[in-house]
């Protein structure tokens, strides 16, 4: 089955310090993954997916097929990165896009 | 934002009681889903649909129906109300020409209480 975790609920760094927010995936193909954002109770935003290889807001994140890994990094955290980050995967073996969610980690940056 | 309106955003009800959430769009999208928000779970699939009056369910679609009789609109119904459906409502459309590189957007959720 599909299955995408986020092992930390909460992770919480001081402004300037480095940021690796853990997602791992168990997929039965070619996953195609992403991470969304979502700011104090606004919708969830796409902030980068893995076939896209851009950088959003200086993060960034490399698929490890062998590791199954889509690890979310930021080399410096700002206060403003404050927010809940889910990672995703879309389930294609069901003919459209489905997305599959971890359980999101909340970033918390501190002064 | 995809042209994505969500209605209400806030509702508090009663046990017992049905309810209906709204999703319109404005870009005639084929592919449109409900989703919900729990703390420790993330966001779960309730129904899908890939058409008008095309439907299906989703991982957690137990006490919830959905229609969707126009391309536009997509109803989410919980047909009698239980605490334990209390959550953040969140529809969603998957944008795109082609199937793998598309990307869902979503709406701004409806928050759900019910007492």
């Amino acid at each position: 089955a599909q299955r995408v975790t986020q092992p930390e609920k909460l992770l919480s760094v001081f402004k300037g310090a480095p940021v690796e927010l853990k997602c791992n995936y168990s997929y039965s193909g070619s996953p195609e993954l992403f991470w969304y954002v979502q700011y104090s109770r606004q919708r969830l935003q796409l902030l980068l997916r893995h076939i896209s290889r851009e950088s959003i807001k200086g993060f960034t994140a490399d698929l490890n097929k062998g590791e199954t890994s889509f690890h979310l990094k930021k080399p410096f955290a700002q206060e403003e990165d404050s927010a809940m980050y889910y990672c995703a995967l879309s389930d294609q073996n069901t003919g459209f896009q489905k997305l599959v969610f971890g359980t999101g980690t909340r970033l918390l940056v501190s002064p | 934002d995809a042209g994505i309106t969500q209605s209400p955003r806030h509702k508090v009800t009663e046990t017992g009681t049905p309810v209906t959430l709204r999703c319109h769009q404005t870009e005639n999208h084929r592919y449109m889903y409900w989703y919900r928000q729990d703390p420790g779970h993330g966001l779960r699939l309730i129904h899908y649909s890939y058409g008008v009056k095309d439907t299906d369910k989703g991982e957690v679609s137990d006490g919830y129906s959905v229609s969707r009789s126009k391309t536009e609109d997509f109803l989410l119904t919980l047909e009698s109300a239980t605490s334990s459906q209390t959550s953040v409502y969140f529809c969603a459309i998957s944008v795109g020409q082609s199937f793998s590189g598309n990307t869902i957007y979503f709406g701004e959720g409806s928050w759900l209480t019910v007492v």
